[in-house]
């Protein structure tokens, strides 16, 4: 299982723009970049998915570089509600299952 | 659309009494169903999968179990619990695609 590093908090203002990275030197060629958003007492909360180059839906965008080592998410002028943990995770889709790890997420606290 | 439920939203449980915690998806159909546990401020870790009726997959030797008696239904079982068993547990489920969690336990030993 590839194993992820994030940046363990980040502190932002509202309104800005965060981008937190995260690193997966031994992505595999099935495996696929997927970010949770989890609230405290709550189960995590699937936010988006790519495999590379760049993803965007209503609420975030995902780059992922060429050698797809690294991917970062973008979330566009964040408020109060955006603090949270998030969790990059890799994993293989195509199959039956999914094993993936998650590790302990990027702390975000959104700042007035 | 298809939704998951996981209760009791909270258990508060004397040592060395058994747990048992279900959980059900709705909206679709031979899910892969996954428990994990979330210990305070730390990640989850995967318990135990399933990708069909029967068939569990375990991650972590421990003195929980888990079975699959229909589709969609998934539970965890204990016959004695530890201390050690405290914290958050979570159900999710896929189809191929992410997987999609419930709201999850929060399982207190006493």
């Amino acid at each position: 299982l590839a194993k992820t590093t994030q940046p363990i908090s980040m502190d932002s203002y509202e309104g800005q723009e965060v981008n937190i990275t995260c690193s997966h030197n031994n992505i595999a060629t099935n495996d696929y970049i997927t970010w949770y958003q989890q609230f405290p007492s709550q189960g995590p909360r699937f936010i988006i998915q790519g495999y590379k180059t760049k993803v965007t839906n209503e609420v975030a965008s995902l780059f992922i570089p060429a050698d797809r080592k690294s991917s970062t998410l973008s979330l566009p002028r964040v408020s109060l509600s955006d603090t949270a943990v998030y969790y990059c995770l890799v994993g293989d889709y195509g199959r039956g299952y999914q094993k993936v790890t998650f590790g302990t997420g990027t702390k975000l606290q959104v700042i007035p | 659309s298809q939704t998951i439920h996981q209760w009791p939203a909270t258990l508060v449980q004397p040592v060395g009494s058994p747990l048992s915690l279900e959980c059900t998806v709705e909206g679709t159909s031979n899910p892969n169903l996954y428990w994990y546990r979330q210990a305070a401020g730390r990640g989850l870790q995967l318990l135990f999968y399933s990708v069909g009726i029967g068939q569990i997959s375990s991650e972590v030797p421990q003195n929980l179990s888990a079975s699959r008696p229909q589709d969609r239904q998934f539970i965890l079982s204990s016959k004695k619990l530890l201390l050690s068993d405290s914290g958050f547990y979570l159900c999710a489920w896929s189809g191929g695609g992410p997987q999609h969690f419930g709201d999850g336990t929060r399982l207190s030993i006493l």
